[in-house]
C-alpha cells in the first residue's frame, strides 16, 4: 500500500534533548511538509521541501530542523531550543505539478510528542 | 499574506439534518481552498478542492463546498449528515503560484448527535 508512515506514535523529550521524528514516504512525491498541530490553533507550518537536498521554513521553524537527503525521506529534529515542543506532529506529502490540478496533500498518522 | 478563518470552533447538529461549516479566506491573487478531515487521533484526510471553474464542488463522503469570490468563502456542506461526520474540519487556502505552501484554518469540530 502506498503512504505515509510517521514514527514513533509517542515520543517523550526530556529537557536539553533534541529528538527526531521520522516520516518516509511511498507515494513517490516530491514536495513533503512538517506541520505542527496544537488545540485550537490548527496546523502551522514548520519546513517544507519540494525537492531533495533543498527545503524551506515555515512559519514556525524555530528550534526544528529538517534534512531531505532522499525523496522518500524527510525527518524533523525538534532541538532543545524549542522550549515548548508538545504537540502533535503531522507529516504530509504531495504530488507537484505545473498546473496546480493535484496538490492534495497526503498525511501520515501523526506523533505526539511530550516533554517529560 | 494569505490567512483562512473557520468561525465557529463547534458545530452540533442531528443526525439527518443539514451541515454547513463555514471558512472564509483572505489571500492576495485568485485562491485555491481545500477542505480536510480528521477523526481521533489521526492524520488529515482530503475531502474536496476549488482550483478554477464551477463555483460548487462536489467531494467525497456526500460533501460539497461552494466558493464564493465576492464574500471570500469557501463553506461546505452536507444534505444529511450522519452520526460518522462527527469529526475536525480543517479548511485550507493558498494562492496560484509556484508556492506551494497551504495556510490552514483553526478547524471546527463537529459533532452530529444521533
Amino acid at each position: 500500500d502506498g503512504g505515509i508512515t510517521q514514527s514513533p506514535k509517542y515520543l517523550f523529550r526530556k529537557e536539553g534533548q533534541n529528538v527526531t521524528l521520522s516520516c518516509e514516504q511511498n507515494l513517490n512525491h516530491d514536495a513533503m511538509y512538517w506541520y505542527r498541530q496544537d488545540p485550537g490553533q490548527g496546523l502551522r507550518l514548520i519546513y517544507y521541501s519540494q525537492i531533495v537536498n533543498d527545503f524551506q521554513k515555515g512559519d514556525i521553524a524555530e528550534g526544528y530542523s529538517v534534512s531531505r537527503e532522499k525523496k522518500e525521506s524527510f525527518p524533523l529534529t525538534v532541538t532543545s531550543a524549542q522550549k515548548n515542543p508538545t504537540a502533535f506532529y503531522l507529516c504530509a506529502s504531495s504530488k507537484m505539478t505545473g498546473g496546480g490540478t493535484n496538490e492534495k496533500l497526503f498525511f501520515g498518522s501523526g506523533t505526539q510528542l511530550s516533554v517529560l | 499574506a494569505q490567512s483562512v478563518a473557520q468561525p465557529e470552533d463547534q458545530v452540533n447538529v442531528a443526525e439527518g439534518n443539514p451541515l454547513t461549516v463555514k471558512c472564509t479566506y483572505s489571500v492576495s491573487g485568485n485562491p485555491y481552498l481545500f477542505w480536510y478531515v480528521q477523526y481521533p487521533n489521526r492524520g488529515l484526510q482530503f475531502l474536496l478542492k476549488y482550483i478554477t471553474g464551477d463555483n460548487l464542488v462536489k467531494g467525497s463522503y456526500g460533501f460539497e463546498a461552494e466558493f464564493n469570490k465576492s464574500q471570500t468563502s469557501f463553506h461546505l456542506k452536507k444534505p444529511s449528515a450522519l452520526v460518522s461526520d462527527s469529526a475536525l474540519y480543517f479548511c485550507a487556502v493558498r494562492v496560484r503560484s509556484n508556492d506551494y505552501k497551504l495556510s490552514f484554518g483553526a478547524g471546527t469540530t463537529v459533532t452530529v448527535r444521533a
